[in-house]
């Protein structure tokens, strides 16, 4: 099945640093990317959609300028929190879509297993 | 705007009961309504995907059933066991939305021994 992978699982950073968050199809190309944020006991928040080779697309409330969104490749997209502060602690998630219209991979997003970001 | 709502927030059973999940949805107009499954601290696992022209899906001990037209999915377990305590989100993909997904609020659920 389709396997999506985020690195890291784990991360604590000071406040005001930079965090960069991986997200990788292993065995399938994404042409599209999505991440989400998570609060406890809360549910999943698209922040943006991310499209190979071109700009991602915020979602209303997010920040583009702290949340850089970076979709390089097929099989890589990356999430770097800017300037990071105490309330941007949260569990961060992505997942991918491959680009086929038919079959069970065009209709599904599948979801990586969610990064921990903590800001002391 | 789409919003998405699961009763009971939280729920625990004995071992061997079967139960239902609720998911409602505000806005009819899906492509399809999608279950999934969170361990606590970790990613969703998809169990079922049901298609706007569909009326259920199954899957083992699972089964789930739409009704667009009242806004209404349910997720059936039969036979719960303790693995499969974990929180189950409902999310719905809008019709020519562009695959985004409107999650629910989950529900929380316990199966004891």
């Amino acid at each position: 099945g389709a396997v999506v992978s985020q690195h890291p699982s784990r991360v604590i950073c000071k406040s005001g640093t930079s965090v960069k968050i991986e997200c990788r199809s292993l065995d399938f190309q994404a042409t599209t990317m999505f991440w989400y944020r998570q609060f406890p006991k809360k549910s999943l928040m698209l922040m943006a959609t991310s499209n190979e080779g071109s700009k991602a697309t915020y979602e209303q409330g997010v920040e583009k300028d702290k949340f850089l969104i970076n979709h390089a490749s097929l099989t890589l997209s990356t999430l770097t929190v800017t300037s990071a502060h105490p309330e941007d602690s949260s569990f961060y998630i992505c997942s991918a879509r491959s680009p086929g219209t038919s079959g069970r991979a065009g209709y599904e997003q599948y979801f990586g297993p969610g990064t921990r970001l903590t800001v002391t | 705007k789409q919003e998405v709502t699961q009763i009971p927030a939280a729920l625990s059973v004995p071992e061997g009961e079967n139960l239902v999940l609720n998911c409602s949805f505000t806005d009819s107009a899906i492509y399809n309504l999608q279950w999934f499954r969170q361990d606590p601290g970790k990613g969703l696992t998809s169990l079922l995907l049901i298609q706007s022209s569909q009326r259920e899906q199954t899957s083992g001990r699972l089964n789930a059933s739409l009704d667009k037209s009242s806004g209404r999915s349910t997720l059936y377990i039969a036979a719960s066991q303790p693995g499969d305590s974990a929180t189950y989100l409902c999310a719905v993909r809008r019709t020519g939305g562009g695959n985004k997904l409107t999650f629910g609020t989950g529900t929380q659920l316990k199966v004891e021994l």
